[in-house]
């Protein structure tokens, strides 16, 4: 099966200016899942979807950071206007419909690494 | 708030030798504990996932163990290879599928 597809792969932009990510799930998994990854840290959740709801968007900075997903299958994530430290690698990730039981495996795609200049 | 810690940020090894990464988290209130790897450039891989309820879990060369009560996992990987060379992450499922990861630990096997 295809796998969790993401783009751009990379993007360099300068401070202030905004940028939107694009996130295509597996088909059929209806959990969604933006995380951030800056250099040497593991990943942070930043919102988790489910089907186009939102279930946690408590490390979002809600201030500069937006994401969406209105059909319930892909999703964007937008920062407007950025700022040097949002420099990371933001990865999208998916898996079926959360089930309660804790045996889900999330499926990572390649991330888009972000340089804020 | 959960906090999880590896250690050691970096291990270098001959090939062939056996090696142990270490993860441990400061809540014990866990659905699971997951050993993810990442290659350069790419996204996260499952490796083992191991349930609140389970000692360990074993796939191929690898082996995984958690002890939920002293907060400790650990990553056993066995007759290392050059192939085995990336960074190795552990996350708790501390429920609804929200994954906290540690900083990861970064592994090179020389040949």
């Amino acid at each position: 099966e295809a796998g969790v597809a993401q783009s751009p792969r990379y993007k360099i932009i300068e401070k202030r200016q905004s940028v939107a990510f694009w996130c295509n799930p597996i088909s059929g998994h209806a959990t969604l899942y933006w995380y951030q990854q800056i250099l040497g840290q593991g990943p942070k959740l930043l919102i988790q979807f489910q089907n186009n709801g939102v279930v946690d968007d408590s490390q979002l900075p809600k201030d500069r950071f937006s994401a969406e997903r209105l059909k319930g299958v892909d999703s964007t994530l937008k920062i407007q206007p950025a700022k040097l430290e949002d420099s990371a690698v933001y990865l999208c990730a998916s898996s079926w419909e959360f089930s309660g039981r804790g045996t889900d495996t999330q499926y990572f795609g390649p991330g888009t690494r972000l340089t804020v200049l | 708030k959960q906090e999880v810690t590896q250690i050691p940020a970096a291990l270098s090894v001959p090939e062939g030798e056996n090696l142990v990464l270490n993860c441990s988290f400061t809540d014990s209130a866990i659905y699971n504990l997951q050993w993810f790897r990442q290659d350069p450039g790419k996204g996260l891989t499952s490796l083992l996932l191991i349930q609140s309820s389970q000692r360990e879990q074993t796939s191929g060369r690898l082996n995984a163990s958690l002890d939920k009560s002293s907060g400790r996992s650990t990553l056993y990987i066995a007759a290392s290879q050059p192939g085995d060379s990336a960074t190795y992450l552990c996350a708790v499922n501390e429920g609804a599928q929200k994954l906290v990861f540690g900083q990861g630990t970064r592994l090179t096997i020389n040949p």
